[in-house]
């Protein structure tokens, strides 16, 4: 398998409180994503990565925030949790910008906000 | 902009019968197409991909797709399930210049005994 992980792998939280998850990979490669599954609505693009520090949004990026301070790690903060923000996340990788290599997927953060 | 449309949100089928999942997408250029497989609890796995050439792909587990460019769809097919394809199913459509890939909402295989 691809070096992927995802932590934590569950987590409830209050709403109105700063949650991170992280995704640490250790196969160098460049672009990260991170994805929000929801029943009806498959996955949607949160934000992703390009390379450290270079970023970009998704659709939808609002009430997220990422940072990727070095190639391994891309993380995903939600400022201040809300009930709309509980949902399975799952991080992505693949080793350039070209599509065609597919992605490799993360095992999934569950993320529930009471 | 690239979007993909899979036809049916759940599909029950008895074992040992064939199934065909349905895949439609929209774009102005040359596309690639997956498809994705996630088993309950899990992350997802490609089950396949179409880049270019023939346009009928083969994948793990016994399943195919084809691609037909004239009716914009990427249809997977499995000629007998088995209980172990229990799972969602994704199609998801990229080109060569994206650097991400758009997917579907998904279908869920159920298998009758």
């Amino acid at each position: 398998d691809a070096g992927i992980t995802q932590s934590p792998r569950h987590k409830v939280t209050e709403t109105g409180t700063p949650v991170t998850l992280r995704c640490h990979q250790t196969e160098n490669h460049r672009y990260m994503y991170w994805y929000r599954q929801d029943p009806g609505h498959g996955l949607r693009l949160i934000h992703y990565s390009y390379g450290v520090k270079d970023t970009d949004k998704g659709e939808v990026s609002d009430g997220y925030s990422v940072s990727r301070s070095k190639t391994e790690d891309f993380l995903l903060t939600l400022e201040s949790a809300t009930s709309s923000q509980t949902s399975v996340y799952f991080c992505a990788i693949t080793e350039t910008g070209q599509s065609n290599y597919g992605y490799t997927f993360g095992s999934g953060t569950r993320l529930t906000v009471v | 902009a690239q979007s993909v449309t899979q036809l049916d949100s759940q599909v029950p089928v008895f074992e040992e019968a064939p199934v065909e999942l349905r895949c439609n997408y929209s774009s102005s250029v040359s596309v690639y197409l997956f498809w994705y497989v996630q088993y309950p609890n899990q992350g997802l796995q490609l089950l396949l991909k179409y880049l270019s050439g023939s346009t009928l792909v083969k994948g793990i587990n016994g399943f195919e797709a084809e691609f037909n460019k004239s009716q914009t769809s990427f249809h997977l097919r499995k000629p007998s399930v088995h209980i172990s394809d229990t799972a969602e199913y994704f199609c998801a459509v990229s080109s060569n210049r994206d650097d991400k890939i758009i997917f579907g909402k998904g279908t869920r295989l159920h298998i009758l005994p």
